[in-house]
């Protein structure tokens, strides 16, 4: 039973454009939510966290929307870089340890 | 500041030898985890310290896998015997409490023949 759901194993974006990955998620309890960004050979790097108490954060050219009624979130990222280019988890939490996505590979090309 | 720090980073061993990780947490940091990522998956929790307490271990496959969290600062994570199934990235993370933002170090992958 998968709690974290990333339903594009991949997304290709031209440099300059927007790249919008998507995440859903089945826990009601869930109410802090994050997504990291991992390169090859690296471990996932904190990249942004929204509270359920707001429905945007945003931090330079990502902004996390999370829409509650509906256990959905998304991150936007504008515009897009080639250096953006790695895989996408996205990961929730409620008073448990946080629960992973599978993760999105984003390709940015020039 | 220095993140956490893993060693080793790569490791191949054969099958039904033991093999440890290392784990040193950011200073200040109580709450130590350890996850498991396989490839083409998102990390998966196979154990949680609070200080020096196992608080979730209930996804560490005890017959073989074992963990401990001495004085509160380092981590050990063993395997033994290593099964060719146990290839897979070892990730050591830290945060200030739970439920908070947690920090990945760079991982120890294993490999094994």
């Amino acid at each position: 039973d998968q709690q974290v759901k990333q339903n594009s194993p991949s997304l290709s974006v031209q440099e300059g454009r927007i790249s919008i990955l998507n995440c859903d998620y089945t826990n009601s309890m869930f109410d802090y939510f994050l997504w990291y960004k991992k390169y090859p050979a690296e471990g996932p790097t904190f990249l942004i966290s929204i509270s359920s108490i707001k429905d945007k954060n945003e931090d330079g050219r990502f902004t996390v929307f999370l829409n509650k009624s509906a256990k959905h979130l998304s991150l936007h990222i504008v515009p897009s870089q080639p250096g953006d280019s790695a895989v996408y988890f996205c990961a929730a939490s409620g008073n448990t340890p946080l629960v992973f996505g599978k993760g999105t590979r984003l390709s940015v090309i020039a | 500041e220095a993140g956490v720090v893993q060693s080793p980073r790569y490791k191949i061993i054969e099958k039904k030898q033991p093999v440890a990780f290392w784990c040193n947490p950011i200073s200040g940091h109580n709450t130590l985890y350890w996850y498991l990522q396989n490839l083409g998956q998102g990390p998966e929790l196979l154990i949680r310290y609070e200080n020096e307490e196992a608080v979730d271990d209930s996804q560490l496959p005890k017959d073989r896998f074992s963990a401990e969290r001495l004085k509160g600062v380092d981590s050990t994570l063993k395997i033994q015997p290593a099964e060719l199934g146990d290839s897979a990235v070892y990730l050591c993370a830290s945060s200030w409490g739970s439920g908070n933002t947690i920090y990945f170090g760079e991982g120890s992958w294993l490999t094994v023949v």
